[in-house]
Protein backbone atom coordinates (compact mmCIF):
# COMPACT_ATOMS: atom_id res chain seq x y z
CA UNK A 1 0.00 0.00 0.00
CA UNK A 2 0.64 3.84 -0.09
CA UNK A 3 3.09 4.71 2.69
CA UNK A 4 3.34 8.58 3.62
CA UNK A 5 6.27 9.62 6.31
CA UNK A 6 6.67 12.68 8.14
CA UNK A 7 9.53 13.62 10.43
CA UNK A 8 10.23 14.43 12.26
CA UNK A 9 7.85 12.64 14.35
CA UNK A 10 8.15 14.99 17.36
CA UNK A 11 10.17 18.69 17.89
CA UNK A 12 10.10 20.93 20.89
CA UNK A 13 11.36 24.53 20.40
CA UNK A 14 11.44 27.78 22.16
CA UNK A 15 9.10 30.84 20.59
CA UNK A 16 10.66 32.35 18.00
CA UNK A 17 12.28 29.86 16.05
CA UNK A 18 11.04 28.30 12.94
CA UNK A 19 10.08 24.48 12.22
CA UNK A 20 10.48 22.48 9.46
CA UNK A 21 8.27 19.36 8.68
CA UNK A 22 9.04 17.01 6.26
CA UNK A 23 6.15 14.80 4.03
CA UNK A 24 7.54 12.22 2.20
CA UNK A 25 5.76 9.55 -0.13
CA UNK A 26 7.64 6.68 -0.23
CA UNK A 27 6.54 4.50 -2.69
CA UNK A 28 4.46 6.25 -5.21
CA UNK A 29 4.46 9.96 -6.74
CA UNK A 30 2.36 12.30 -5.30
CA UNK A 31 1.22 15.51 -7.01
CA UNK A 32 -0.80 17.14 -4.55
CA UNK A 33 -0.20 16.98 -0.65
CA UNK A 34 -2.52 18.65 1.75
CA UNK A 35 -1.47 20.04 5.03
CA UNK A 36 -3.56 19.54 8.36
CA UNK A 37 -3.90 20.69 11.72
CA UNK A 38 -5.39 19.01 14.81
CA UNK A 39 -5.86 20.50 18.06
CA UNK A 40 -6.13 17.83 21.03
CA UNK A 41 -9.51 16.20 20.54
CA UNK A 42 -10.43 17.90 17.69
CA UNK A 43 -10.76 17.15 14.14
CA UNK A 44 -8.65 17.89 11.05
CA UNK A 45 -8.61 20.91 9.91
CA UNK A 46 -6.84 21.93 6.56
CA UNK A 47 -4.75 24.27 6.15
CA UNK A 48 -3.19 24.14 2.37
CA UNK A 49 -2.72 21.86 -0.37
CA UNK A 50 0.68 21.60 -1.80
CA UNK A 51 0.88 21.18 -5.72
CA UNK A 52 4.34 19.73 -6.90
CA UNK A 53 5.83 22.97 -8.81
CA UNK A 54 3.82 25.51 -7.48
CA UNK A 55 2.71 27.66 -4.74
CA UNK A 56 0.57 26.68 -2.04
CA UNK A 57 -2.94 27.00 -1.95
CA UNK A 58 -3.88 28.05 2.14
CA UNK A 59 -7.60 27.84 3.24
CA UNK A 60 -8.57 31.35 4.47
CA UNK A 61 -7.46 32.17 8.11
CA UNK A 62 -3.86 30.30 7.55
CA UNK A 63 -1.26 33.16 7.02
CA UNK A 64 1.04 31.77 4.75
CA UNK A 65 3.76 33.59 5.34
CA UNK A 66 3.84 31.75 8.60
CA UNK A 67 3.05 27.97 7.34
CA UNK A 68 5.67 27.90 4.30
CA UNK A 69 5.01 25.29 2.16
CA UNK A 70 7.02 23.91 -0.54
CA UNK A 71 6.40 20.87 -2.82
CA UNK A 72 9.63 20.52 -4.68
CA UNK A 73 9.27 17.12 -5.77
CA UNK A 74 6.72 14.63 -6.95
CA UNK A 75 7.39 12.88 -3.18
CA UNK A 76 8.38 15.51 -1.00
CA UNK A 77 6.50 18.48 0.80
CA UNK A 78 7.97 20.60 3.70
CA UNK A 79 5.72 22.72 6.18
CA UNK A 80 7.99 24.86 7.73
CA UNK A 81 6.37 27.17 10.78
CA UNK A 82 8.30 30.65 11.15
CA UNK A 83 8.89 32.25 13.99
CA UNK A 84 6.80 29.95 16.20
CA UNK A 85 4.96 30.73 19.17
CA UNK A 86 3.12 28.80 21.59
CA UNK A 87 -0.33 29.11 19.94
CA UNK A 88 1.55 27.23 17.26
CA UNK A 89 1.97 24.20 19.38
CA UNK A 90 -0.49 21.31 17.33
CA UNK A 91 -0.48 18.20 15.68
CA UNK A 92 0.64 18.31 12.00
CA UNK A 93 -0.30 16.35 9.58
CA UNK A 94 0.11 15.61 6.01
CA UNK A 95 -1.60 13.64 3.01
CA UNK A 96 -0.66 12.77 -0.04
CA UNK A 97 -2.98 12.12 -2.67
CA UNK A 98 -3.37 9.19 -5.44
CA UNK A 99 -4.20 9.93 -8.67
CA UNK A 100 -7.88 10.29 -9.55
CA UNK A 101 -8.71 7.24 -11.20
CA UNK A 102 -7.94 5.35 -7.65
CA UNK A 103 -11.12 7.11 -6.13
CA UNK A 104 -9.55 10.50 -5.11
CA UNK A 105 -7.66 8.81 -1.99
CA UNK A 106 -5.86 10.42 0.28
CA UNK A 107 -2.99 8.26 2.20
CA UNK A 108 -2.24 10.05 5.70
CA UNK A 109 1.42 10.46 7.53
CA UNK A 110 1.94 9.58 11.38
CA UNK A 111 1.72 13.18 12.30
CA UNK A 112 4.44 15.83 13.45
CA UNK A 113 3.50 17.01 17.31
CA UNK A 114 4.86 20.59 18.01
CA UNK A 115 5.45 22.17 20.72
CA UNK A 116 6.27 25.88 21.14
CA UNK A 117 8.04 26.49 24.32
CA UNK B 1 -19.75 22.69 -0.44
CA UNK B 2 -19.59 19.61 1.40
CA UNK B 3 -19.58 18.94 4.67
CA UNK B 4 -20.06 15.98 6.94
CA UNK B 5 -21.89 15.83 10.67
CA UNK B 6 -21.04 12.95 12.93
CA UNK B 7 -23.35 12.38 15.36
CA UNK B 8 -22.02 11.34 18.86
CA UNK B 9 -18.39 13.07 19.82
CA UNK B 10 -18.72 9.59 22.08
CA UNK B 11 -19.89 6.17 22.06
CA UNK B 12 -18.92 3.42 24.22
CA UNK B 13 -19.93 -0.18 23.57
CA UNK B 14 -19.63 -3.25 25.14
CA UNK B 15 -16.90 -6.00 24.25
CA UNK B 16 -18.78 -8.05 21.73
CA UNK B 17 -21.56 -5.64 21.06
CA UNK B 18 -22.33 -4.33 17.75
CA UNK B 19 -20.59 -1.26 16.75
CA UNK B 20 -22.87 1.81 14.99
CA UNK B 21 -21.16 5.44 14.07
CA UNK B 22 -23.03 8.00 12.62
CA UNK B 23 -22.20 9.68 9.72
CA UNK B 24 -24.51 12.26 7.50
CA UNK B 25 -23.09 13.80 4.22
CA UNK B 26 -23.99 17.22 2.48
CA UNK B 27 -22.64 17.37 -1.08
CA UNK B 28 -24.26 18.58 -4.26
CA UNK B 29 -22.32 16.20 -6.55
CA UNK B 30 -21.88 11.96 -6.31
CA UNK B 31 -19.79 12.08 -3.11
CA UNK B 32 -16.75 10.12 -2.13
CA UNK B 33 -17.03 8.76 1.29
CA UNK B 34 -14.46 7.75 3.07
CA UNK B 35 -14.23 6.11 7.17
CA UNK B 36 -10.92 7.19 8.83
CA UNK B 37 -9.21 5.68 12.65
CA UNK B 38 -6.75 7.35 14.46
CA UNK B 39 -5.05 5.75 17.49
CA UNK B 40 -3.72 8.07 19.85
CA UNK B 41 -0.83 10.58 18.59
CA UNK B 42 -0.84 8.65 15.48
CA UNK B 43 -2.27 9.45 11.36
CA UNK B 44 -5.09 8.61 10.11
CA UNK B 45 -5.85 4.71 8.36
CA UNK B 46 -8.29 4.37 5.87
CA UNK B 47 -10.89 1.72 7.01
CA UNK B 48 -13.34 1.60 4.10
CA UNK B 49 -14.38 3.81 1.10
CA UNK B 50 -17.47 4.02 -1.07
CA UNK B 51 -16.49 5.75 -4.49
CA UNK B 52 -18.87 4.19 -7.07
CA UNK B 53 -20.60 1.00 -7.33
CA UNK B 54 -21.94 -1.54 -4.85
CA UNK B 55 -23.34 0.80 -1.74
CA UNK B 56 -22.51 -1.75 1.06
CA UNK B 57 -18.29 -1.43 1.48
CA UNK B 58 -16.52 -3.46 3.42
CA UNK B 59 -13.42 -2.49 5.60
CA UNK B 60 -10.61 -3.51 7.11
CA UNK B 61 -10.84 -5.03 11.00
CA UNK B 62 -14.47 -6.17 10.10
CA UNK B 63 -15.89 -3.07 9.74
CA UNK B 64 -18.40 -1.93 6.65
CA UNK B 65 -20.46 1.21 5.80
CA UNK B 66 -23.76 1.42 3.19
CA UNK B 67 -24.11 4.59 1.25
CA UNK B 68 -27.30 5.19 1.29
CA UNK B 69 -28.07 8.62 -0.73
CA UNK B 70 -31.62 8.75 0.01
CA UNK B 71 -30.89 9.92 3.95
CA UNK B 72 -27.48 11.10 2.72
CA UNK B 73 -26.17 8.94 4.79
CA UNK B 74 -22.78 6.49 5.63
CA UNK B 75 -22.63 4.46 8.83
CA UNK B 76 -19.63 2.87 9.72
CA UNK B 77 -20.71 -0.84 11.50
CA UNK B 78 -19.08 -3.63 13.20
CA UNK B 79 -21.17 -6.50 14.12
CA UNK B 80 -18.55 -7.45 17.03
CA UNK B 81 -16.52 -5.04 19.25
CA UNK B 82 -12.90 -5.53 20.12
CA UNK B 83 -10.71 -3.60 22.58
CA UNK B 84 -8.23 -2.79 20.08
CA UNK B 85 -11.27 -0.75 18.13
CA UNK B 86 -11.08 1.90 20.87
CA UNK B 87 -9.81 4.94 19.08
CA UNK B 88 -11.20 8.34 17.16
CA UNK B 89 -13.46 7.62 13.91
CA UNK B 90 -13.33 10.29 11.47
CA UNK B 91 -15.90 10.15 8.35
CA UNK B 92 -15.10 12.54 5.30
CA UNK B 93 -16.24 13.35 2.22
CA UNK B 94 -14.78 14.67 -1.51
CA UNK B 95 -15.30 14.30 -4.94
CA UNK B 96 -13.53 13.06 -8.05
CA UNK B 97 -13.02 16.62 -9.36
CA UNK B 98 -9.65 17.85 -9.25
CA UNK B 99 -7.35 18.78 -6.31
CA UNK B 100 -10.10 18.70 -4.01
CA UNK B 101 -9.29 17.94 -0.44
CA UNK B 102 -11.17 15.68 2.20
CA UNK B 103 -13.58 17.36 4.51
CA UNK B 104 -13.69 15.65 7.84
CA UNK B 105 -16.49 15.58 10.70
CA UNK B 106 -15.70 16.13 14.23
CA UNK B 107 -14.69 12.44 14.96
CA UNK B 108 -16.47 10.14 17.60
CA UNK B 109 -14.45 8.75 19.97
CA UNK B 110 -15.25 4.81 20.57
CA UNK B 111 -15.07 3.18 23.89
CA UNK B 112 -14.83 -0.03 23.90
CA UNK B 113 -15.91 -1.81 28.04
CA UNK B 114 -14.45 -5.17 28.96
Amino acid sequence: GAVVSQHPSRVICKSGTSVKIECRSLDFQATTMFWYRQFPKQSLMLMATSNEGSKATYEQGVEKDKFLINHASLTLSTLTVTSAHPEDSSFYICSARVLAGAGNEQFFGPGTRLTVL
Amino acid sequence: AQSVTQLGSHVSVSEGALVLLRCNYSSSVPPYLFWYVQYPNQGLQLLLKYTTGATLVKGINGFEAEFKKSETSFHLTKPSAHMSDAAEYFCAVTRNSGNTPLVFGKGTRLSVIA
